[in-house]
């Protein structure tokens, strides 16, 4: 079964300071794996996917992340933070939708606040 | 704009009594999906569907119903078999074929009371 470990609950960033948000995640083959952002009483937005080919993949609002085969990783990194970063951040991971099952897991999320 | 649209946005209800989420899409998806959030525990999948009239459960099942008579609807109704109704319910998207991600409605907070 597959599944998805955000070890930080917490984390507090000052202003312009550089960010990473860990994922780990447990899957039987290539992953579809994903990073979205939650703003209190919202919905999810999608920041950013892989699903293959370059392991560094670019995303909105300056984010990034980068593929890490051998340590099952996904983490989420920003040069420099700003104040209204300050979200819950979700990684995710899928599987390429097929007819026999389309799941997405997500890990348990990253509560993001950013310091003045 | 195409999207997910989720109605009520707030909903309160009183133990025992049923209540039904309205989940709409535009965008022309075939797969939709019904997730629960609460403090602490991510998003925990109740239902999902790939197809009309086909739909399959999820981790969380139990003491909830969905239907999808239309592509473009997919209904989850809370019962009054679940134990602890009150969270935050998201309704998701997704295309089929390829390499696609879900998108989201902006959720109903369901209070029961």
């Amino acid at each position: 079964a597959q599944s998805v470990t955000q070890p930080d609950i917490h984390i507090t960033v000052s202003e312009g300071a550089s960010l990473e948000l860990r994922c780990n995640y447990s899957y039987g083959a290539t992953p579809y794996l994903f990073w979205y952002v939650q703003s209190p009483g919202q919905g999810l937005q999608l920041l950013l996917k892989y699903f293959s080919g370059d392991t560094l993949v670019q995303g909105i609002k300056g984010f990034e992340a980068e593929f890490k085969r051998s340590q099952s990783s996904f983490n989420l990194r920003k040069p420099s933070v700003h104040w209204s970063d300050a979200a819950e951040y979700f990684c995710a991971v899928g599987a390429p939708f097929t007819g026999g099952g389309n799941k997405l897991t997500f890990g348990t999320g990253t509560q993001l606040k950013v310091e003045l | 704009d195409g999207g997910i649209t989720q109605s009520p946005k707030y909903l309160f209800r009183k133990e025992g009594q049923n209540v039904t989420l309205s989940c709409e899409q535009n965008l022309n998806h075939d797969a939709m999906y019904w997730y629960r959030q609460d403090p602490g525990q991510g998003l925990r999948l109740i239902y999902y569907s790939q197809i009309v009239n086909d739909f399959q459960k999820g981790d969380i099942a139990e003491g909830y119903s969905v239907s999808r008579e239309k592509k473009e609807s997919f209904p989850l109704t809370v019962t009054s078999a679940q134990k602890n109704p009150t969270a935050f319910y998201l309704c998701a998207s997704r295309r089929t074929g390829g390499n696609t991600e879900a998108f989201f409605g902006q959720g109903t907070r369901l209070t029961v009371v």
